[in-house]
């Protein structure tokens, strides 16, 4: 069965730094999505993607990210000046079709971002 | 803003018995619900989907109900196997944005 996959697992950044969360989702799924969760606390909605742009944001996905679909098959999260408050795992997501939350949404595993 | 609330403290039930999960939303009034299974360590897996216009769903052990008026719905597992303990996570959903409450840790015991 398709999954999503995301590089890396675990990656370790110093504060301040740029980092970049990497994620192939299922190569005929037309939604993209980032999640954040917290350690112990609730998967929070980072973004959604369509065509080509950012369909829906939450208040969290400020200045200090961005996301892009370099190619056909990737799609990644940038946070350009990392904070402490950034350590969480972030999960990427894709679903298929079109219309509303009518299709579930396939998970990856999530990489773990540490700031040091 | 929308808020959703799943019970915060853990459910522990009994091999074979049912387990009946709540989730209230105010503040929203989304036109799907879904409901996901979340292991240590990994990410969401769907469960269940339900539409506002659908009053229950069913897939093999699982049960869902959708109240738009409560503004609630319950996830219900019968038969219950060790195997179902996770913490399951409701999304009420809007076209592309997607809230989960916190979700509710099931424990089975054999």
């Amino acid at each position: 069965e398709p999954e999503v996959t995301q590089t890396p697992s675990h990656q370790v950044t110093q504060m301040g730094q740029e980092v970049i969360l990497r994620c192939v989702p299922i190569s005929n799924h037309l939604y993209f999505y980032w999640y954040r969760q917290i350690l112990g606390q609730k998967v929070e909605f980072l973004v959604s993607f369509y065509n080509n742009e950012i369909s829906e944001k939450s208040e969290i996905f400020d200045d200090q990210f961005s996301v892009e679909r370099p190619d056909g098959s990737n799609f990644t999260l940038k946070i350009r000046s990392t904070k402490l408050e950034d350590s969480a795992m972030y999960f990427c997501a894709s679903r298929g079709g079109l219309g509303g939350g009518n299709q579930p949404q396939h998970f990856g595993d999530g990489t773990r971002l540490s700031i040091l | 803003s929308q808020k959703i609330e799943q019970n915060s403290e853990a459910l522990n039930i009994q091999e074979g018995k049912t387990a009946t999960l709540t989730c209230n939303y105010t503040n929203y009034s989304p036109a799907y619900l879904q409901w996901y299974r979340q292991d240590p360590g990994r990410g969401p897996v769907f469960l269940l989907l339900i539409r506002e216009n659908e009053k229950e769903k069913r897939k093999e052990r699982l049960k869902v109900t959708f109240d738009t008026t409560l503004k609630q719905s319950l996830f219900h597992i019968t038969a219950s196997q060790p195997a179902d303990s996770a913490t399951y996570l409701c999304a009420p959903a809007n076209f592309n944005k997607f809230y989960f409450g916190s979700g509710t840790k099931l424990n089975v015991k054999p």
